[in-house]
């Protein structure tokens, strides 16, 4: 298996618009994790999945984003509209039956610059 | 709150020497605590993990070492190298959910 794929690796764009972020989980994890890093905070989760079910959405700071799982292999994080406060490495992490000792197999990451 | 605090930010360590990460949590049941290893332009790995019922787990050079008691834990990386220069993450797994808190990072560099 080629890992978590995310796409696109890197993204700018203008203040304002929209910004959809796209991940590919590894085939047969059940748990899909979307993390946003910044130097500041370091890794925030924003929402996981579990069976292409949202479970917590709790760390989505507000209604500017949006995740959507359709199936198993594919998952969009969504900003609109963009801030520049919003400029950060956003990951996706997929992890298989997720356990005391399971392990989350992070992707590797886009970088969002919002001017 | 659920929160991990990790220390120090950045550590610089001469090669053959041992770096050490600390991470301690507040009032919150944790049950699993992993460290991730992050090199640049990469995603975290998964390094090394400990359950709160063991004092201490060792795999090569890197020792997790776990106080319940005090709420801490610490990540010891005996005769550092250069290539273990990298940015590491303490977590924290609130029991029963499947949500990782993890701590800011540490980016260490160990020079030759």
């Amino acid at each position: 298996d080629a890992g978590v794929i995310q796409s696109p690796r890197h993204e700018v764009t203008e203040m304002g618009q929209e910004v959809t972020l796209r991940c590919k989980p590894i085939s047969g994890h059940d748990y899909l994790f979307w993390y946003r890093q910044t130097m500041m905070r370091g890794l925030e989760l924003l929402i996981y999945f579990n069976n292409n079910v949202p479970i917590d959405d709790s760390g989505m700071p507000e209604d500017r984003f949006s995740a959507k799982m359709p199936n198993a292999s594919f998952s969009t994080l969504k900003i609109q509209p963009s801030e520049p406060r919003d400029s950060a490495v956003y990951f996706c992490a997929s992890s298989l039956l997720w356990g005391v000792d399971t392990e989350a197999f992070f992707g590797q990451g886009t970088r969002l610059t919002v001017v | 709150q659920q929160q991990v605090k990790q220390s120090p930010q950045s550590l610089i360590v001469q090669k053959g020497g041992i770096s050490i990460i600390n991470c301690a949590y507040e009032n919150t049941a944790f049950d699993y605590f992993p460290w991730y290893q992050q090199f640049p332009g990469k995603g975290p790995a998964l390094l090394i993990a400990i359950r709160p019922d063991v004092s201490e787990k060792k795999e090569g050079r890197f020792t997790i070492s776990f106080n319940k008691s005090a709420k801490q834990f610490s990540l010891h990386i005996m005769d550092s190298q250069p290539g273990d220069s990298a940015t590491y993450f303490c977590a924290a797994r609130l029991t029963n959910t499947d949500k990782l808190i993890f701590g800011t990072g540490t980016r260490l560099q160990v020079f030759p």
